[in-house]
């Protein structure tokens, strides 16, 4: 059983640059969110995709977007690259909340670190 | 706002107990959960409180208190292997599809 995957693991990119990070959820999820981890913190919500929507959406500006897939794997992109663009960036898929009683735990993958130069 | 706070560091010996705390400022959430990461590793999931009381798992526990806005995350029989940075973690009732984490706490194991 596949876990969650992202691609690629390393990135570099100059400022003013556009970039697009990849994300496969684990079997049987359907719900995909997005976290940037800087450096001695912890995971910082960007957004949740859910049936191919964003759902919720953190405090961060439009420069992020993403899309998700029918096949539930989704993309972040980041345009307009800054130096504090980079960090971890993290995908995390779990259940849909409204269809699991409890805690539907956050999975994620190995992330994709980004360095804005 | 959300407010989790935890202690940055902490270090234990191998074979000891520790326990690590995390402390909340919210309006009201679903249930804490708690996290590990190791260095260049994705977080984990370790355990989850939606009420007040411990939950064990093997060696890893977790306590809640809502009406004292405190957790803790206790593992005992230390191993070096557990080595790692630990995040607590609320879902909001008014923002439910977003998890606020705590900015971690580094477990040093020493021999």
């Amino acid at each position: 059983d596949a876990g969650v995957t992202q691609s690629p693991t390393h990135l570099i990119k100059t400022r003013g640059q556009q970039v697009t990070l990849r994300c496969s959820p684990k079997s049987g999820h359907d719900t995909v969110s997005w976290y940037q981890q800087a450096l001695g913190q912890g995971p910082q919500f960007i957004f949740q995709y859910y049936e191919e929507e964003e759902r919720q959406r953190g405090n961060f500006p439009d420069r992020f977007s993403g899309h998700q897939f029918p096949n539930y794997s989704s993309e972040l992109n980041v345009n307009a690259l800054l130096l504090g663009d980079s960090a971890l960036y993290l995908c995390a898929s779990s259940l849909d909340w409204d269809r699991v009683k409890g805690s539907s735990p956050l999975h994620f993958g190995n992330g994709t670190r980004l360095t804005v130069t | 706002g959300q407010s989790l706070e935890q202690p940055s560091e902490v270090t234990a010996v191998e074979g000891a107990i520790v326990q690590i705390n995390c402390t909340y400022q919210t309006s009201g959430f679903y249930g804490l959960s708690w996290y590990q990461q190791h260095d260049g590793g994705a977080p984990t999931f370790l355990s989850y409180n939606g009420l007040d009381g411990l939950e064990e798992t093997g060696r890893f526990s977790s306590f809640l208190s809502r009406s004292k806005g405190y957790s803790y995350l206790l593992l005992k029989e230390l191993q070096m292997k557990d080595s790692a940075s630990y995040f607590c973690a609320v879902r909001v009732l008014y923002n439910f599809n977003k998890f606020y984490f705590g900015s971690g706490t580094k477990l040093n194991v020493k021999p």
